[in-house]
């Protein structure tokens, strides 16, 4: 079973600040990885598939990379509406959430 | 615009059995090309694939769920529906149900991302 390991738990960061949350597979996996962002009260949203594919609506700040076992999500410039939970997930599996709080 | 909303019965007592299901709107439980799924989130925890299923009938459950849950797909009312058994306090969480692709292989199918999810439904278990 692979387990998603999310770093940091919480990244405290000031609007117009870059973001940079990480997503660690417990083995090498394909490149089928999303992201999904969570805001209070909200159910999840896609932000990224495939790694590094943006989904629909979603602005060109985020961007993802990675392969093998290491994956990022980036936000260049945060945005107060960016200000939320963060999941990574591969098949079955998620990860446990990276929060982005307001600094 | 796709929309999925899920419904149930918001209260529930242990032991007792969930059944909770997903009106879809603005595409169809039959696509052949997506699947239908439910994940939940406890209170201040993160997210639980519980389990999928595609218009045929095939389903894949969460293994740690696997011995209490079954879902269904009805065409004709364009919905799925997810049953939980012998419920406990640990079961209450909010239920979204959640549309995904999948890859599909000789052995059966994967799931990739959920593309579109509903509002979700909270769920208390609770004497």
């Amino acid at each position: 079973e692979i387990v998603l390991t999310q770093s940091p738990a919480t990244l405290s960061l000031s609007p117009g600040e870059r973001a940079t949350l990480s997503c660690r597979a417990s083995q090498s996996v394909s490149s089928y990885l999303a992201w999904y962002q969570q805001r209070p009260g909200q159910p999840p949203r896609l932000v990224m598939y495939d790694t590094s594919n943006r989904a629909t609506g979603i602005p060109a700040r985020f961007s993802g990379s990675g392969s093998g076992t290491d994956f990022t999500l980036t936000i260049t410039s945060l945005e107060p509406e960016d200000f939320a939970l963060y999941y990574c997930q591969l098949h079955w599996t998620f990860g446990q959430g990276t929060k982005v709080e307001f600094k | 615009q796709l929309q999925l909303q899920a419904s149930g019965p918001g209260l529930v007592k242990p032991s007792e059995t969930l059944s909770l299901s997903c009106a879809v709107s603005g595409d169809s439980v039959s696509s052949n090309i997506y699947y239908w799924g439910w994940v939940r989130q406890p209170p201040g925890k993160g997210l639980e694939w519980i389990g999928s299923i595609y218009f045929s009938g095939s389903t894949y459950y969460n293994p740690s769920l696997k011995t209490r849950v079954s879902m269904s797909v009805d065409t004709s009312n364009n919905q799925f529906s997810l049953k939980l058994t012998s419920l406990t306090a640990a079961d209450t969480a909010i239920y979204y149900c959640a549309r995904h692709s999948a890859i599909r292989h000789t052995s059966g199918w994967t799931p990739l991302d959920f593309d579109s999810w509903g509002q979700g439904t909270q769920v208390t278990v609770s004497s």
